[in-house]
């Protein structure tokens, strides 16, 4: 049964640092790999997507890579802002979850000013 | 482009009480639809997806059911509302089976 870790649950830096936030999935078969962003009362906001055939997926200054092999994708975020404090899931379509996301339970992201 | 949209946005019902939340797609045919639950300070639940009108697969049992009467449209509803059934609901569409699930902005319901 796929699951996805998030680590760490909750993290805090001070504003203009880059960071990286991780996600691992227990089964390598997946379609593709999705992060999205939540903040505090609001639907989910869809980040980057990565198909099982990416290394990785580039949006301004968000940049997630994926290596399926070893069950691992990590979202770089460059010279973070205030802005970027939410939320952030990712989430695997697993080959055997009938297309269904299997989630991460998340990483709270607090950039501070 | 493609919206979605969901109302009402937030909703406070007493228990027993029936319940009504709506989904709609704009921009798009025949679209996965997708109803997921987020209880307070924990992940998403799928309770209902939809490849199709009239084609409803339940996740979890519960007392709530989904329907599908129009392409774009998605329902969720409850005959008798439970403290338990408090949380935040929000619909996803995605265009194929693999491809991206975005999201609505989500109604949050409180049942007292």
């Amino acid at each position: 049964k796929q699951e996805v870790t998030q680590i760490p649950a909750a993290l805090s830096v001070p504003e203009g640092e880059n960071l990286v936030l991780n996600c691992s999935f227990t089964d390598s078969a997946i379609y593709n790999l999705q992060w999205f962003r939540q903040d505090p009362g609001k639907g989910l906001t869809s980040l980057l997507l990565i198909q099982s055939s990416q290394r990785e997926q580039t949006s301004g200054r968000l940049n997630a890579s994926l290596d399926k092999s070893s069950g691992r994708s990590t979202l770089y975020i460059a010279a973070s802002q205030p802005g970027d404090s939410a939320t952030y899931l990712c989430a695997v379509i697993g080959v055997d979850s009938n297309y269904q996301l299997i989630w991460g339970a998340g990483t709270k992201l607090i950039i501070k000013p | 482009s493609q919206t979605i949209h969901q109302w009402p946005a937030t909703l406070v019902q007493p228990v027993g009480s029936p319940l009504s939340l709506e989904c709609t797609v704009e921009g798009t045919s025949n679209p996965n639809l997708y109803w997921y639950r987020q209880a307070a300070g924990r992940g998403l639940q799928l309770l209902f997806y939809s490849v199709g009108i009239g084609q409803i697969s339940s996740e979890v049992p519960q007392n709530l059911s989904a329907s599908r009467p129009q392409d774009r449209q998605f329902i969720l509803s409850s005959k008798k509302l439970l403290l338990s059934d408090s949380g935040f609901y929000l619909c996803a569409w995605q265009s194929s089976g693999a491809s991206e699930q975005y999201f609505g902005p989500g109604t949050r319901l409180t049942v007292t």
